[in-house]
């Protein structure tokens, strides 16, 4: 059973572009979500984040948009660069404290294009 | 500053073999959290520590098992290995728990292959 769901397995963006990757969710205990950007060979790394009490954070060319009645979040990215091809992973969690560790979706895979 | 560390980076076992792996989490980070990412899923969450004792664990057979040191280093050992434990495993630290926030600092990872 899925909690998070990263419906499109990849995603082909011009440079310069916008690219927006989705990510459903389906525990409505879940409070906090968080997105990540890993390429080959390395870890996960952290972009950015959104509590609940908020429909939308940004930082620099990042932002994360929250729709909590529809389960859904979305990840912008504006203007798309080369550097930003990886694999985008959406998180979860319920409360701050990480206790159940984060619920990952599958990611996309973002190729952003000359 | 040094980000986490694993090792080793890529292992190879056999059916019925245990095996070992490690995590160094960031200086000052209490916290290690390891993760499983078969292929084509997501990373799923297995064991939890903090401050030298096992908090939490995802759904995973007891054969999965770990501790941590009191330098918060961590190991993660896997008894009486099967085919489908072959993954990529991830080491995550944070700072500690009362102060955590849920952004997770990750390693690169180690490739268990059991053949």
């Amino acid at each position: 059973d899925q909690q998070v769901k990263q419906n499109s397995p990849s995603l082909s963006v011009q440079e310069g572009r916008i690219s927006i990757l989705n990510c459903d969710y389906t525990n409505s205990m879940f409070d906090y979500f968080l997105w990540y950007k890993k390429y080959p060979a390395e870890g996960p790394t952290f972009l950015i984040s959104i509590s609940s009490i908020k429909d939308k954070n940004e930082d620099g060319r990042f932002t994360v948009f929250l729709n909590k009645s529809a389960k859904h979040l979305s990840l912008h990215i504006v203007p798309s660069q080369p550097g930003d091809s990886a694999v985008y992973f959406c998180a979860a969690s319920v409360g701050r404290g990480g206790a159940d560790g984060l619920t990952f979706g599958k990611g996309t895979h973002l190729i952003i294009q000359p | 500053e040094a980000g986490v560390t694993q090792s080793p980076t890529h292992l190879i076992k056999t059916r019925g073999q245990q095996a070992t792996l490690r995590c160094s989490p960031i200086s000052g980070h209490t916290s290690v959290y390891w993760y499983q990412q078969a292929l084509g899923l997501g990373l799923q969450f297995l064991l939890w520590y903090d401050e030298g004792e096992e908090r939490n664990r995802g759904n995973f057979p007891p054969r999965f098992s770990g501790r941590q040191f009191p330098n918060y280093s961590s190991e993660l050992n896997v008894n009486a290995l099967e085919l489908e434990d072959s993954a990529l495993y991830l080491c995550a630290s944070t700072p500690r728990m009362s102060t955590a926030s849920n952004e997770q600092f990750f390693g690169p990872g180690t490739r268990l292959t059991v053949l």
